[in-house]
């Protein structure tokens, strides 16, 4: 069971803009910035989103977040067929001492 | 270039032990902080464990007592000591670091390609 909530699963059709949604508490999301990753099937997760709302080299600005005292939110605009994958939100937990990543949300494009 | 490569995992009996090793090139383990990310089959990720710059573990409850990071400077290579492996370890291990003078955070850059280790009698 993960400590960062995020929805199962997330659909839209290419072209929509689909936002996924994290949620945590003080001692993680509210103290701490929020990285997501992208995982395509089979292979490793890929930083996508660091620090809230910033981009890594060579990710497009397709892709934005946010955060909000202790959630945080993945907008993908423009969809596109190989944005299908896995999306994990992750944020450092000063309780735990640790590391929590979300369940994971898996993203189909209609 | 920046490269982690697992290695180590295999077929292991309940109540065994195995070392993961994450051999990395391009940069130096002793200058970033670094940690293991493991992931059951059709599960989401779970952070095990981080060995900062200066030294300093992290473990996750889960394998707290169990598993040990390491790293060997002259290699250049961080290790996971699993002892004591349970059917719930069963798992692709990924090794994975942060950017440069990053600590005590989620944030990893690069990841391995992943090593499966299988758990079962």
């Amino acid at each position: 069971q993960s400590v960062l909530t995020q929805p199962p699963s997330a659909s839209g059709t290419p072209g929509q803009r689909v936002t996924i949604s994290c949620s945590g508490s003080s001692s993680n999301i509210g103290s701490n910035p929020v990285n997501w990753y992208q995982q395509l099937p089979g292979t490793a997760p890929k930083l996508l989103i660091y620090n809230n709302d910033q981009w890594p080299s060579g990710v497009p600005d397709r892709f934005s977040g946010s955060k909000s005292g202790t959630s945080a939110s993945l907008a993908i605009s423009g969809l596109q067929s190989e944005d299908e994958a896995d999306y994990y939100c992750a944020a450092w937990d000063d309780s735990l001492k640790g590391a929590l990543f979300g369940g994971g949300t898996k993203l189909t494009v209609l | 270039e920046v490269q982690l490569v697992e290695s180590g995992g295999g077929l292991i009996q309940p109540g065994g032990s195995l070392r993961l090793a994450c051999a990395a090139s391009g940069f130096s383990v002793t200058s970033i902080s670094m940690s293991w990310v493991r992931q059951a089959p059709g599960k989401w990720l779970q952070w095990l464990s981080l060995l900062e710059r200066d030294a300093t573990t992290y473990y996750a409850d889960a394998v707290k007592g169990r598993f040990t990071i390491s790293r060997d400077n002259s290699k250049n290579t961080l290790y996971l000591q699993m002892n004591n492996v349970r059917a719930e370890d069963t798992a692709v291990y990924y090794c994975a670091r942060g950017p440069p003078g990053y600590s005590r955070g989620s944030r990893f850059e690069y990841w391995g390609q992943g090593s499966l280790v299988t758990v079962s009698s």
